[in-house]
């Protein structure tokens, strides 16, 4: 079964670093793009962006280019979501998510992992 | 970037009723359009992708349907497990965007 487990939720604050972790299993992980989305009761669901696992190939959104760094350990089977200094409005769940089909950016995602609450608040 | 819209925000319907969701993209995004759903507290779940084909495990009550840069899901015999939201999503142009979502509540 595959299978993508998220880090649990987690509270900081704000100029703070993060980084969040997608553990996959059940498939070649190197074998499909792996996703990240925000979900805010105010703007629903965001595409943040997609790595390549087997080169660590990113594709960012330009709302989050330059906001977070999404990258991959291949050798761990895990995806990251990364930020710096984080803001108040960084507060979301945020869900990891595997393309369906091996090898294209062309593609929806399944499945999900369960998503992962941050909380930014001085 | 693409923006897609879904209609109506909120449905207010009853278990046996059949419902069409709908979604347009600002331009075309060919078949590139997945459904999904979420039920409260957990994660989204495919329901439809190439904007008619329905995932594993999908129960045949629900079907997608294209006409130009509209997209329509429709559930039918409504079931209590299919409340909760529904989000599509275009995956033919960058960045990828997600339509802000219908809620389906029990009326």
């Amino acid at each position: 079964e595959v299978q993508l487990v998220q880090s649990g939720a987690v509270v900081k604050k704000p100029g703070e670093s993060l980084r969040i972790s997608c553990k996959a299993s059940g498939y070649t992980f190197s074998n499909n793009w792996i996703g990240w989305v925000r979900q805010t009761p105010g703007k629903g669901l965001e595409w943040m962006g997609l790595v390549w696992p087997g080169d660590s190939d990113t594709r960012y959104s330009p709302s989050f280019r330059g906001q977070v760094t999404i990258s991959a350990d291949k050798s761990i089977d895990t995806a990251y979501l990364q930020w710096s200094s984080l803001k108040a409005s960084d507060t979301a769940i945020y869900y990891c998510a595997r393309h369906a089909r091996v090898g294209t950016t062309n593609d929806w995602f399944d499945p999900w992992g369960q998503g992962t609450l941050v909380t930014v608040s001085s | 970037e693409i923006v897609m819209t879904q209609s109506p925000a909120t449905l207010s319907v009853s278990p046996g009723d059949t419902v069409t969701l709908s979604c347009r993209a600002s331009q075309t995004v060919l078949t590139n359009l997945a459904w999904y759903q979420q039920r409260p507290g957990q994660a989204p779940r495919v329901l439809i992708y190439d904007a008619t084909t329905r995932a594993t495990g999908i129960p045949g009550r629900f079907s997608g349907s294209k006409s130009g840069i509209e997209f329509t899901l429709t559930i039918s015999s409504l079931q209590s497990a299919d409340f909760g939201v529904y989000f599509c999503q275009q995956y033919n142009d960058w960045p990828r965007t997600f339509g802000q979502g219908t809620k389906v509540e029990i009326k």
